[in-house]
C-alpha cells in the first residue's frame, strides 16, 4: 500500500536561519507531489507542485523553494526564513482522483 | 487561479441535528473533492464528485456537486460529536493536476 512520509513533525526556527522539509512515498511510481501551507484552521494554500523529476511548478512568489530530486522525494527549502514564514506545512501525492497527505510538519520562525 | 468559497465558516449545532456546507465557485472544476481534517493532521479524503448533478452518500454524509460543476454541498444528518473537525472542498482546475482549497468550514457538534 501507499505511504506518505513527512518530517520534522513540529521545528522551531530563528529568522534568518535555513530550511529544509522532506517528503518521501512509498509504493507507487511517477507520483504527483504537491506543497501546501496551511494558516491556523483555514484552508491550504497550494506553494509547489511536481509531475515528474526536476519539474516544479511555482505558485506564489515567496521565500521557498523546492526540489525533486528522486521520483518519490519531494524537498522544500529556504535560504532564509521569515517571521512570516510560520505555518502547517503538508504535502500530499496523487495520481489522478483524490490526495493523500502527510501528517504536516509545523513550523514556528522565531 | 480559481477560487472556492466555503460557508459558513464556523458552525455549532447540537448532536442529533442536520446540516448543510456549501462550496460555491464562479468556475467550472473538472472534479471537486471534500475533505475532513483533525487539528494536527493533514486532511483526510471524504469523496470526490465527477459528474454534474452527482450525489454520492457516505453513511450520515450527502455530497453534491452542481450540475454546472461549479458549486457543492456536504449535507450531515443527525450530526454526531464524531463529526467534529474541519471539513474543506477542493476543486481540480480543468487541465491542471493541481487543487484549490476552500477557506474550511470549522465543525462542532455539541453532546
Amino acid at each position: 500500500s501507499q505511504t506518505i512520509h513527512q518530517w520534522p513533525a513540529t521545528l522551531v526556527q530563528p529568522v534568518g536561519s535555513p530550511l529544509s522539509l522532506e517528503c518521501t512515498v512509498e509504493g507507487t511510481s511517477n507520483p504527483n507531489l504537491y506543497w501546501y501551507r496551511q494558516a491556523a484552521g483555514r484552508g491550504l494554500q497550494l506553494l509547489f507542485y511536481s509531475v515528474g523529476i526536476g519539474q516544479i511548478s511555482s505558485e506564489v512568489p515567496q521565500n521557498l523553494s523546492a526540489s525533486r530530486p528522486q521520483d518519490r522525494q519531494f524537498i522544500l527549502s529556504s535560504k532564509k526564513l521569515l517571521l512570516s514564514d510560520s505555518g502547517f506545512y503538508l504535502c500530499a501525492w496523487s495520481q489522478g482522483g483524490g490526495y493523500t497527505f502527510g501528517s504536516g510538519t509545523r513550523l514556528t520562525v522565531v | 487561479t480559481q477560487l472556492l468559497e466555503q460557508s459558513p465558516q464556523f458552525l455549532s449545532i447540537q448532536e442529533g441535528e442536520n446540516l448543510t456546507v456549501y462550496c460555491n465557485s464562479s468556475s467550472v472544476f473538472s472534479s471537486l473533492q471534500w475533505y475532513r481534517q483533525e487539528p494536527g493532521e493533514g486532511p483526510v479524503l471524504l469523496v470526490t464528485v465527477v459528474t454534474g448533478g452527482e450525489v454520492k452518500k457516505l453513511k450520515r454524509l450527502t455530497f453534491q456537486f452542481g450540475d454546472a460543476r461549479k458549486d457543492s454541498s456536504l449535507h450531515i444528518t443527525a450530526a454526531q460529536p464524531g463529526d467534529t473537525g474541519l471539513y474543506l472542498c477542493a476543486g481540480e482546475e480543468p487541465g491542471a493536476q493541481k487543487l484549490v482549497f476552500g477557506q474550511g468550514t470549522r465543525l462542532t457538534i455539541n453532546p
